[in-house]
């Protein structure tokens, strides 16, 4: 199984809004709404921010939201702070009764 | 409080043995599956497995299939990962986490780094 596609690296300025996308296919994010975000800093372990495509954890800011249109799934921060520097990763589950990660995506505040 | 703790970093010589371990407290540890996922120095996530610890019910990725094994031990909370000759390329971070929420992975240790080098 390959591979999610992510956009390797994003940037915005404190208080913009942007978007990382994460493709796939239709036997997994397009098959199934079980697409989760996750945030890892440097050097500590991933943090999920987005489960089933839309719904956040509690303690995850509401400036995170995420949605899926066809085999592409978004994440959007809203309101960028410095804190959001980070790397993000998608995951879906597949048709196989696996899961499958995207290649990540460097968020870089400005 | 919910969590998942890994045992130490491990450095290994190419060919030997290892298991690395993953325990949980602060829920019914038997009830929810396990995965273990794998990041190479300075790359992405790479999901390799998962394990219903109550029957020990385990489903590989294509990509780790015959070259890991993933076993459990509900009576005490307890996740393994485990390869029998360790090679170059195993160098990495492995991570255990686990389903508590949703179709998503939201509790995760801490990581255990494992070196293999001769």
């Amino acid at each position: 199984q390959s591979a999610l596609t992510q956009p390797a690296s994003v940037s915005g300025s404190p208080g913009q809004s942007l978007t990382i996308s994460c493709t796939g296919i239709s036997s997994d994010v397009g098959g199934y709404n079980y697409v989760s975000w996750y945030q890892q800093h440097p050097g500590k372990a991933p943090k999920l921010m987005i489960y089933d495509v839309t719904n956040r954890p509690s303690g995850v800011s509401y400036r995170f939201s995420g949605s899926k249109s066809g085999s592409t799934a978004s994440l959007t921060i809203s309101g960028l702070q410095a804190e959001d520097e980070a790397d993000y990763f998608c995951s879906s589950h597949t048709r196989s009764n696996t899961w499958v990660f995207g290649g990540g995506t460097r968020l870089t505040v400005l | 409080e919910v969590q998942l703790v890994q045992s130490g970093a491990e450095v290994k010589k190419p060919g030997e043995s290892l298991k690395i371990s993953c325990h949980g407290s602060g829920y019914n540890f038997a009830i929810y599956w396990i995965a273990w996922v794998r990041q190479m120095p300075g790359k992405g996530l790479e999901w390799m497995g998962i394990i219903y610890p109550a029957d020990s019910d385990t489903t590989y990725s294509p990509s780790f299939q015959g070259q890991v094994t993933i076993s459990a031990d509900k009576s005490i909370s307890a996740a393994y990962l485990q390869w029998s000759s360790l090679k170059a390329s195993d160098t990495a971070i492995y991570y255990c986490a686990t389903q508590n929420i949703g179709n998503a992975f939201d509790i995760w240790g801490q990581g255990t780094m494992v070196t293999v080098s001769s």
